[in-house]
């Protein structure tokens, strides 16, 4: 069973920020909420992970509501080269990746 | 950081004859994985393969049909069985993704697209 929820696809305009949700309500007290994406023909590159508290690094804001049942992903000025396929993943540690459907992210100019 | 090379990147293949795909990494690590990804579909994670004991499949993937072998620590290979067009996917090999410090994030390699024909 998918353990997160996420919108089929997406588009952003070329400069403003894209937010990617994700709904995860099952999510338990030491699983972690990763994100990664798929850029066609490529292998997924993994984005930025968080616990409870948001995080923010060189590509990407991670917000996670108090409840944790959920998370967006903010991309703070999308670009045409972050058009993908954007994947939210509930874990544990030592448990391996799964991958749900993820979110089809197009970046339009 | 890893960076993991696949060989071959891309191949058309006849039904029924096997292909072996090369994973190698630049960097000793514990477990590689492999995935597959099929046509418009996310990733599957086929198994886990392990220096010195045998790979662990996932439901749905056994070992007759997708063979692995891990020589060491930098290196692993996954056949492709007795193919059919229903195999014709992506095949990715991925290293790291495992525990809860902070270097938790999983690396992939380019894949290989195969077509069976």
């Amino acid at each position: 069973d998918a353990k997160t929820t996420q919108p089929t696809s997406m588009d952003c305009a070329e400069g403003r920020a894209a937010n990617l949700p994700c709904n995860h309500s099952t999510i338990s007290g030491n699983e972690y909420v990763y994100w990664y994406r798929q850029i066609h023909s490529q292998g997924p590159q993994y984005i930025i992970h968080g616990l409870k508290n948001n995080e923010t690094n060189e590509m990407a804001s991670l917000i996670i509501t108090e409840d944790r049942k959920s998370s967006t992903l903010i991309l703070p000025h999308a670009t045409l080269r972050d058009t993908a396929v954007y994947y939210c993943i509930v874990r544990d540690a030592g448990n391996m990746l799964t991958f749900g459907g993820g979110t089809r992210l197009m970046v339009k100019p | 950081s890893a960076v993991i090379s696949q060989k071959p990147s891309r191949d058309i293949c006849q039904r029924g004859t096997s292909l072996t795909i090369q994973c190698q990494v630049d960097s000793q690590v514990t477990m590689m994985f492999w995935y597959r990804q099929q046509p418009g579909q996310s990733l599957t994670l086929i198994a886990t393969a392990n220096q010195g004991s045998e790979a662990t499949y996932e439901s749905g993937f056994v070992i007759d049909k997708f063979p692995i072998s891990r020589p060491n620590l930098t290196f692993s290979t996954l056949t492709v069985s007795n193919m059919s067009p229903e195999d014709s996917s992506i095949y990715l090999c991925s290293v790291g993704g495992g525990g809860t410090g902070k270097n938790t994030e999983a690396f992939f390699g380019q894949g290989t697209r195969l077509t069976v024909v």
